[in-house]
């Protein structure tokens, strides 16, 4: 258990429906970090917010969008969903400004299955 | 384009063997490294940190890393089958956003 909590566990949608995933961080983490995990490969970067501001983002388009919450909780959302954004999206926290060396640790997953 | 390359597998051992899994990376600046077990179905599992040169023992663990070579790896010794997952190489820069870049993955067999 690392504390990381993200809801729901699975989810499907239908083609072109939006999405919000949401993750509570490890208590006092205040740097969250979204990723994407296709079949077969490793975890691909969406974003990271800081301080509630976005910190970096990935090869991902406008519609991934997200928010950080003052309490250090994050949400993840995709609009207009396609059949290739099934994935298991991870979120992860480390505690500390992102360019620390810190170590970051992930939820359990959200498994979005778009039909 | 930042990259770190692993060889996707499946590795397989006996168990009570050592096992060892290799990792590069593409950028020279990156300060940070980890090693992640995932578990099929689950989500990856911090076992390793390593910042400077040299190794890193934890239990049963040891990571080394060589940045001149730009090469990190990990060892598994006494391996059990509950060893048996896949481990993720991450890399975290010190420039841009210092986000983790991470491999695909080694796909670890330890057999009774």
């Amino acid at each position: 258990e690392t504390g990381v909590t993200q809801s729901p566990t699975h989810l499907i949608k239908t083609r072109g429906q939006q999405v919000t995933l949401r993750c509570s961080s490890q208590s006092g983490h205040n740097t969250v970090s979204w990723y994407q995990q296709a079949l077969g490969q490793g975890p691909q970067f969406i974003f990271q917010y800081y301080r509630e501001e976005e910190n970096g983002r990935g090869n991902f388009p406008p519609r991934f969008s997200g928010l950080q919450f003052p309490n250090y909780s994050s949400e993840l959302n995709v609009n207009a969903l396609e059949l290739d954004d099934s994935a298991l999206y991870l979120c992860a926290s480390s505690l500390g400004s992102p360019e620390m060396n810190t170590e970051a640790f992930f939820g359990q997953g959200t498994r979005l299955t778009v039909v | 384009q930042k990259e770190v390359e692993q060889n996707s597998g499946p590795l397989s051992v006996p168990e009570g063997a050592i096992a060892s899994l290799n990792c590069t990376y593409s950028d020279r600046v990156s300060q940070s490294f980890f090693w992640y077990r995932q578990y099929s179905g689950k989500s990856p599992e911090l076992i390793m940190s390593i910042y400077s040169n040299g190794d890193k023992e934890d239990g049963r663990f040891t990571a080394q890393l060589n940045k001149a070579s730009q090469y990190v790896s990990l060892l598994i010794r006494d391996s059990q089958p509950s060893d048996s997952a896949t481990y993720l190489c991450a890399v975290k820069s010190a420039s841009g956003y210092s986000t983790l870049t991470f491999g695909k993955g080694t796909m670890l067999l330890v057999s009774p």
